[in-house]
């Protein structure tokens, strides 16, 4: 069964900092991968995604995220983070025999200090 | 493009009570999910529908769960009768599937509270 592990639940950067979110995931033939981002009372809405091709992607809002199958790890990545920013980040996997079936990390929330 | 729509933002109902939330897919999406999100397990795939077909239900919790997609255009979830424990925010998501290939997009949510 796929699996996504964020291990960071919390972190808190200084605006203008570079950001980096970890993700792992687990799936054994090669993974559609996505980042989510989630401000307060809202819904989720898609940063970028990795299907195949070019492992570093870009996303909106100045993401990049670089999918690496040896480490198994797809991380999110912002040169210079701002206040804006302040959100809970998602990342998450389908497997290709798996019907569609997103399967979501626990998530890492972000704050940003001014 | 408006989005995903759901109603109602917010619903406070009384334990045993029968709750509808309701979903407009975006148009030209065949493919349409119902999440679970809360604190203690994090968002979790309740159903989805695939050309309205119900396609996997094995995230719905039990039998007081139903949802339906009538048309390409409306979803509702229904929980009949309701418990504090179904308190959370429910989220839709639509997207087109072409193979294996595809994005979600998510709605606003319905959060619920089951007193």
């Amino acid at each position: 069964a796929q699996s996504v592990t964020q291990p960071d639940i919390h972190i808190t950067v200084s605006e203008g900092a570079s950001l980096e979110l970890r993700c792992n995931y687990s799936y054994g033939a090669t993974p559609y991968l996505f980042w989510y981002v989630q401000s307060p009372g809202q819904g989720l809405q898609l940063l970028l995604k990795y299907f195949s091709g070019d492992t570093l992607v870009q996303g909106i809002k100045g993401f990049e995220a670089e999918f690496k199958r040896s480490q198994s790890s797809f991380n999110l990545r912002k040169p210079s983070v701002h206040w804006s920013d302040a959100a809970e980040y998602f990342c998450a996997v389908v497997g290709t025999g798996t019907a569609s079936k997103l399967t979501f990390g626990t998530g890492t929330r972000l704050q940003v200090t001014l | 493009d408006a989005g995903v729509i759901q109603s109602p933002r917010h619903e406070v109902t009384e334990m045993g009570q029968e709750v509808t939330l309701r979903c407009k897919p975006i148009s030209g999406h065949n493919s349409l999910f119902w999440y679970r999100q809360t604190m203690m397990r994090g968002l979790e795939l309740l159903i989805y529908f695939n050309n309205n077909v119900p396609i996997d239900d094995s995230g719905m919790p039990e039998d007081r769960f139903s949802a339906k997609m009538p048309n390409a255009s409306f979803s509702t979830l229904k929980i009949q009768p309701s418990e504090p424990r179904d308190s959370a925010v429910y989220f839709c998501a639509s997207s087109f599937k072409q193979g294996a290939i595809y994005e979600q997009y998510f709605g606003p949510g319905t959060r619920l509270t089951v007193t």
